[in-house]
């Protein structure tokens, strides 16, 4: 059975980094041809795609937060590791991870529940 | 970044009623198009992938079609479990872009 389970912060100050962890089950990290992906939806708002890292450690991220994001993976734990720096109000939202195979043409076929991650002084 | 526009933003239907939803990408994605349900409070679910194929364990009544920079749901029958928000995405290039959703409500 594939899972997927983020972890991290539930408050987070302005200005402070926001590190969120997927932690996967079901499935390795190093199968070929698949991937993980960090999208986050504010409430009531649509999704939002942040970063996404392949099985062969290939890395890619939104064109308008790339300055903020990192993505990096750790095969032997079965995680994938999202921080964001310099967190805004605006940033306040939930956070999923999801797993997409070439097989589905990279489609998001396994989701985490998601994380509530606020941002507030 | 390539746009996904979905339309309707919402819509009102009554159980049994046949449902479309449409999705314009601003350029040609060829068949990399994917459609989500979310109910609130709940990760999206995958139905359709690559335009047209049903994922595993999603009824039959949700079908896709469409291919280049116009795509549809299709909702035939529609059930009281389908009330929920639908979202199109594209899988064709990075970045990943989602369109805005689209709400189905009950009538």
């Amino acid at each position: 059975q594939v899972t997927l389970k983020e972890s991290g912060p539930v408050l987070v100050k302005p200005t402070e980094t926001l590190t969120l962890t997927c932690t996967v089950s079901g499935f390795s990290l190093s199968n070929a041809r698949m991937g993980v992906s960090w999208i986050r939806q504010p409430s009531g708002k649509a999704l939002e795609w942040l970063a996404h890292i392949f099985s062969n450690d290939e890395k890619s991220y939104n064109t308008s937060l790339k300055s903020r994001l990192t993505i990096s993976k750790d095969t032997s734990k079965s995680q994938v590791v999202l921080t964001m720096t310099n967190m805004d109000p605006v940033d306040t939202a939930t956070y999923f991870c999801a797993r997409s195979l070439s097989g589905t043409y990279y489609a998001f076929d396994s989701w985490g529940q998601g994380t509530l991650v606020t941002v507030s002084s | 970044d390539i746009q996904m526009t979905q339309s309707p933003s919402s819509l009102s239907a009554s159980v049994g009623d046949t449902v479309t939803i449409t999705c314009r990408a601003s350029q040609s994605i060829s068949s990399y198009l994917n459609w989500y349900q979310q109910k609130p409070g709940k990760a999206p679910n995958l139905l359709i992938y690559a335009a047209s194929s049903l994922q595993s364990g999603v009824p039959s009544r949700f079908s896709g079609s469409g291919s280049g920079t116009d795509f549809t749901l299709t909702i035939t029958s529609l059930q009281p479990e389908d009330f929920a928000t639908y979202y199109c995405q594209q899988s064709y290039t990075i970045p990943r872009t989602f369109g805005q959703g689209t709400k189905v409500e009950i009538k």
